[in-house]
């Protein structure tokens, strides 16, 4: 069966300190592939997607990016954190379009 | 926007009782998906609908989609404590590759 890999569940980071984020799947091949931001109470922000290795595609201009190095693994970047960037960060994935996606347990974000 | 629109924003009623959640959309779709979660965790798919389709069903879960109207519903019978959560609706726009969400609806299950 396929499963999904977030990490890590919680980070506390400095303003201005650099991020990483991983995401990899497990069971599935070339998998369509998704980061979004939640606030609190909100909804979900589609940050970036990815349908093949090194094909990122940007949804809102900020102060992350998103790679895909490997077909199942999906990491989310930033060189320095703003305040601004504290969310709930969720990586999902997907078998294609008009498919369900399947998400990962987020990680909780807090930029001090 | 494109977002789908959850009504009600927040929902709460007694265990057994039925809730019911609309969602409204504003351009043509592919599909129309529901997704619950819990608080903290991470977004659980629960149903997906088909342009083509106007009703589906799982267990205790029935959705409805109205393309004319661009809206969907989904019910939950015989509610549960368990069944406290938020409850998305996503749609797959047609030529993108990728789902819209609403802001949702916070559900609350009194026991």
């Amino acid at each position: 069966s396929q499963t999904i890999h977030q990490w890590p569940a919680t980070l506390v980071q400095p303003v201005g300190s650099p991020l990483s984020l991983e995401c990899t799947v497990e069971g599935t091949s070339n998998p369509n592939l998704y980061w979004y931001r939640q606030a609190a109470g909100r909804g979900l922000q589609l940050l970036f997607y990815s349908v093949g290795i090194g094909q990122i595609s940007s949804e809102v201009p900020q102060n992350l990016s998103a790679s895909r190095p490997q077909d199942r693994q999906f990491i989310l970047s930033s060189k320095k954190l703003l305040l601004s960037d504290s969310g709930f960060y969720l990586c999902a994935w997907s078998g294609g379009n008009n498919q369900p996606q399947h998400f990962g347990d987020g990680t909780r974000l807090s930029i001090l | 926007s494109q977002q789908g629109e959850e009504d009600p924003q927040a929902l709460s009623i007694q265990e057994g009782e039925n809730a019911t959640m609309n969602c409204s959309y504003k351009t043509s779709i592919n599909n129309l998906q529901w997704y619950r979660q819990n608080s903290g965790r991470g977004l659980v798919h629960l149903i997906l609908i088909r342009s083509n389709e106007r009703e589906k069903h799982s267990g205790r879960l029935r959705v409805t989609l109205d393309t004319s109207k661009k809206s969907s519903s989904l019910l939950i019978t015989a509610s549960r404590a368990a069944d406290t959560a938020s409850y998305f609706c996503a749609t797959d726009f047609q030529g993108a590759q990728k789902l819209v969400f609403g802001q949702g609806t916070r559900l609350t299950i009194n026991p």
